[in-house]
């Protein structure tokens, strides 16, 4: 059974850093991509970015509002994937979920999804 | 970044009733369009992928249609457990978007 566990959220000021990390099981990891995909409270779904494969050179991809500030990265032998999240925003406030594409590392929508982690940006 | 319009942003029906939801591009996609199901508190589920192929598991009155610019998700006969919210995504270029959601609620 394909599960994705999400961790590491909480509280943090403005300016900011927090690192989040998705556990994968159940399936290939090392050949798959990985996406983010945040929810602000009572919002719409925006995708953040995404980290492909080994064989795709860990190419990354990231959302115009993260760019510069946020970064994906993974460790294929712990099967887990992260978001590292630096300068932090009040706007970056979110449910941020991590994701995977239905075949592999190409060009396919999400059918497995974790849970979630919720960040909060305050002060 | 390919613009999305979903409409309409929210859809009061009855259960029975056949609901229309449309999701238009800012420019073409293909077919690479996909729909999810959202319900409180949960991950969204796909329900639909390359515009018109039910996802495994996914009841048949759930079906999609359309290529390009305009695309459709129609729910034939309206059960009690479908009033959720539906997001479109495009999968065809990065950033890949979301379209802004409808949320379909109890008449």
């Amino acid at each position: 059974e394909v599960q994705l566990v999400e961790s590491g959220g909480g509280l943090v000021q403005p300016g900011g850093s927090l690192k989040l990390s998705c556990a994968a099981s159940g399936f290939t990891f090392s050949g798959s991509a990985m996406h983010w995909v945040r929810q602000a409270s009572g919002k719409g779904l925006e995708w953040v970015g995404r980290i492909r494969s080994k064989a795709n050179s860990y190419a990354t991809a990231y959302a115009a509002s993260v760019k510069g500030r946020f970064t994906i990265s993974r460790d294929d032998s712990k099967n887990t994937a992260y978001l590292q999240m630096n300068s932090l925003k009040t706007e970056d406030t979110a449910v941020y979920y991590c994701t995977r594409p239905a075949t592999g590392d190409g060009y396919n929508p999400f059918d497995y999804w974790g849970q979630g982690t919720l960040v909060t940006v305050s002060s | 970044v390919i613009w999305m319009t979903q409409s309409p942003s929210l859809l009061s029906a009855s259960t029975g009733d056949r609901v229309t939801i449309s999701c238009r591009m800012s420019q073409g996609i293909s077919s690479y369009l996909a729909w999810y199901q959202q319900k409180p508190g949960k991950a969204p589920e796909l329900l639909i992928y390359a515009a018109s192929t039910l996802q495994s598991g996914v009841p048949s009155r759930f079906s999609g249609s359309g290529s390009g610019t305009d695309f459709t998700l129609t729910i034939s006969c309206l059960q009690s457990e479908d009033f959720a919210t539906y997001y479109c995504q495009q999968y065809y270029s990065f950033p890949w978007t979301f379209g802004q959601g409808t949320k379909v609620e109890i008449k």
